[in-house]
């Protein structure tokens, strides 16, 4: 069981917006501002989308937005694509004796 | 551009030992933690553990404090993960990634977001 809570799948149509939770705790996403999402194409490494709760790095699409509300992260991908599709994970850190905690993971399918 | 290159995929017996190395190449070595997470055949991520060359003091998952060493060689710009105690549950891919934005000025910084990630090494326990 992982410590941070994601959708196992989500869906959408090319042109819609999705929305991926990520429940955490007071002890994690709650507290820092250390949230960051990975998105991992089928036997690919993991790519950096959004650090810090919403930053983009250099090179990500501005389709892709964080934000957080307590404990709750989330991460919004607008105008969906077919190359959007993918497994996404949320991160926080978790305080220095966690440190870090990742969510299960959700899929995501455009229809 | 910073890179990050593991070593090759491992098959080892139950009760046996294995170790992965991330060659990082590219940028500053000392200033970035080094983590390590893996993903069991289907399965999510998992955060095992990591170490900052420029402290030199591994930090580890509960999980895995009793059979995890990870280490770090300036010289070589190289971090080794030695996993111990293997069991079939051990199978998985084994990521290592660079931590923080290399002026962290506190200790959480350094396990904040993993950009980039090396290549993978799958590792199987049979």
């Amino acid at each position: 069981q992982s410590a941070l809570t994601q959708p196992a799948s989500v869906s959408g149509s090319p042109g819609q917006s999705i929305t991926i939770s990520c429940i955490g705790t007071s002890s994690d996403v709650g507290s820092y501002n250390y949230v960051s999402w990975y998105q991992q194409l089928p036997g690919k490494a993991p790519k950096l989308m959004i650090f810090d709760v919403n930053y983009r790095p250099s090179g990500v699409s501005d389709r892709f937005s964080g934000s957080r509300s307590g404990n709750t992260a989330s991460l919004t991908i607008s105008g969906l694509q077919t190359e959007d599709e993918a497994d996404y994970f949320c991160c926080s850190y978790a305080g220095s004796s966690t440190l870090v905690v990742f969510g299960g993971g959700t899929k995501l399918t455009v229809i | 551009q910073v890179q990050l290159v593991q070593s090759g995929a491992e098959v080892k017996e139950p009760e046996s030992s294995v170790k992965v190395s991330c060659k990082t190449s590219g940028g500053t070595f000392s200033t970035y933690a080094i983590t390590w997470v893996r993903q069991a055949p289907g399965q999510g991520l998992e955060w095992m553990g990591g170490i900052i060359p420029f402290f030199g003091t591994p930090k580890y998952a509960q999980k895995f404090q009793d059979r995890l060493t990870i280490t770090a060689d300036e010289s070589t710009t190289t971090v080794h993960m030695e996993l111990s105690s293997l069991r079939s549950d051990d199978t998985a891919v084994y990521f290592c990634a660079r931590g923080g934005k290399g002026d962290c000025t506190s200790t959480s910084c350094y396990w904040s977001w993993f950009d980039p990630w090396g290549q993978g090494t799958l590792v199987t326990v049979s």
